[in-house]
């Protein structure tokens, strides 16, 4: 069974603080996903990371997937209280499904 | 935009009562996912279905069965629903091939 860890499981931070979480596997994944879900609400694509060694930026929020594809992070530069919620990592584990197999998850709460 | 429709944002059943599930997508997609969510757990999927009348199990599928009669509508059922799955339970739908999937909101299930 494909299994994702995250790190750290809950981060509470003041507005301005940088932070990064971590996902990791000891499988690889064709491509790997980041979601985020907001209270009350279902979990949005945020991006997908394909080529081992990728960066892609989003605003304020750099994702990078490992150079082996097993592992990944999101780094958010001066985060704000809008960046508040769950952050769910996600491996395509490949098939004609493509299902994917969902982290641990890590809970941001950023304080005004 | 594509939109997910859980039925039910939050439900209370008794131990023993069978429970429905209701979800609705309107983007003809093919693939729909019924998840559990629980802390520290991530995402765990319990059935999945990639066309009408067609289903595969999950990684958690014990306890639950599903139902797929129209493409636009996957039910999950509780056949006899118990404490332990008291949870939040969100519905998923991607494209066939797609990698991406699009959540409801969650149905936050209590059983006493």
């Amino acid at each position: 069974t494909q299994l994702l860890e995250q790190s750290p499981q809950f981060l509470s931070i003041q507005e301005g603080e940088n932070l990064t979480v971590y996902c990791n596997s000891s499988s690889v994944f064709s491509s790997l996903q980041w979601y985020r879900q907001e209270p009350g609400e279902g979990p949005v694509l945020l991006v997908t990371v394909v080529t081992g060694g990728e960066v892609k930026k989003l605003k304020r929020l750099t994702f990078q997937f490992g150079d082996a594809r097993k592992d990944s992070s999101l780094h958010i530069t001066a985060a704000q209280p809008g960046d508040t919620g769950l952050y769910l990592c996600a491996g395509v584990g490949g098939g004609a499904t493509n299902k994917l197999i969902f982290g641990t998850g890590t809970l941001l709460a950023v304080q005004p | 935009d594509v939109k997910v429709t859980q039925s039910s944002r939050y439900l209370v059943k008794r131990t023993g009562e069978k429970v429905f599930l209701e979800c609705v997508q309107d983007m003809d997609h093919e693939n729909m996912f019924w998840y559990r969510q629980d802390p520290g757990l991530g995402l765990r999927l319990i059935y999945f279905s990639y066309d009408v009348k067609m289903k595969e199990k999950g990684d958690i599928p014990e306890g639950y069965s599903v139902s797929r009669e129209k493409k636009e509508r996957f039910s999950l059922i509780l056949e006899s629903a118990s404490t332990n799955q008291t949870s939040m339970y969100l519905c998923a739908s991607s494209l066939v091939g797609r990698t991406i999937q699009y959540f409801g909101a969650g149905t936050r299930l209590s059983v006493l």
